[in-house]
């Protein structure tokens, strides 16, 4: 099957600091990937849409000076989140879309929980 | 407005027993899909139906979906421990954004 990958799988940081989370679509291509945040026993939240050679579409609410999305190939998207506090510790989970037309499927990465201090 | 509300949010049940979930959604979709988290963990692709469907099955899953109500269920039949984990339904709408519901916590006793 399709297999997603995310690194760092944890990673903590000081107040102020940016931390990037890498996706990568290990044995497909993916032209589309998308960005998930996820509180403790809650849902997952669309983030933002990840095109690949294209700026990301981000959902309203969303500051995309705050969380810089890079798609540079098509089997890696970045999310970095920029001068980062304590209110951005969450678990973000990318996914990577098989498919254009017709039937499309998410794969998601097992996740990055940040914990900003 | 939400998409997604399912319940109940909490189903604790002994093994072998069936559990149900249920999921309600507000606008049109292109289809319902059904996904399974470990805690700490990612998301594992269930079962997906579309929108022209009422109901589907996939080994021991079976989801029906009521699009006049805007309503699916997910019924996992002979339940294990191993099926211990939060279950979300997810919409498909334009562009193919998902919009995933609250999720169930579902605990099998052994």
């Amino acid at each position: 099957g399709a297999v997603v990958s995310q690194h760092p799988s944890r990673v903590i940081c000081k107040s102020g600091t940016s931390v990037k989370i890498e996706c990568r679509s290990l044995d497909f291509q993916a032209t589309t990937m998308f960005w998930y945040r996820q509180f403790p026993k809650k849902s997952l939240m669309l983030m933002a849409t990840s095109n690949e050679g294209s700026k990301a579409t981000y959902e309203q609410g969303v500051e995309k000076d705050k969380f810089l999305i890079n798609h540079a190939s098509l089997t890696l998207s970045t999310l970095t989140v920029t001068s980062a506090h304590p209110e951005d510790s969450s678990f973000y989970i990318c996914s990577a879309q098989i498919g254009t037309s017709g039937t499309k499927t998410q794969y998601f990465g097992p996740g990055t929980r940040l914990l900003v201090l | 407005s939400q998409q997604g509300e399912e319940d109940p949010q909490a189903l604790s049940i002994q093994e072998g027993e069936n559990a149900t979930m249920n999921c309600s959604y507000k606008t049109s979709i292109n289809n319902l899909q059904w996904y399974r988290q470990n805690s700490g963990r990612g998301l594992v692709h269930l079962i997906l139906i579309r929108s022209n469907e009422r109901e589907k099955h996939s080994g021991r899953l079976r989801v029906t979906l009521d699009t006049s109500k805007k309503s699916s269920s997910l019924l996992i039949t002979a339940s294990r421990a191993a099926d211990t984990a939060s279950y979300f339904c997810a919409t498909e709408t334009s562009g193919s954004r998902l919009t995933f519901g609250e999720g169930t916590q579902l605990t099998v006793n052994p």
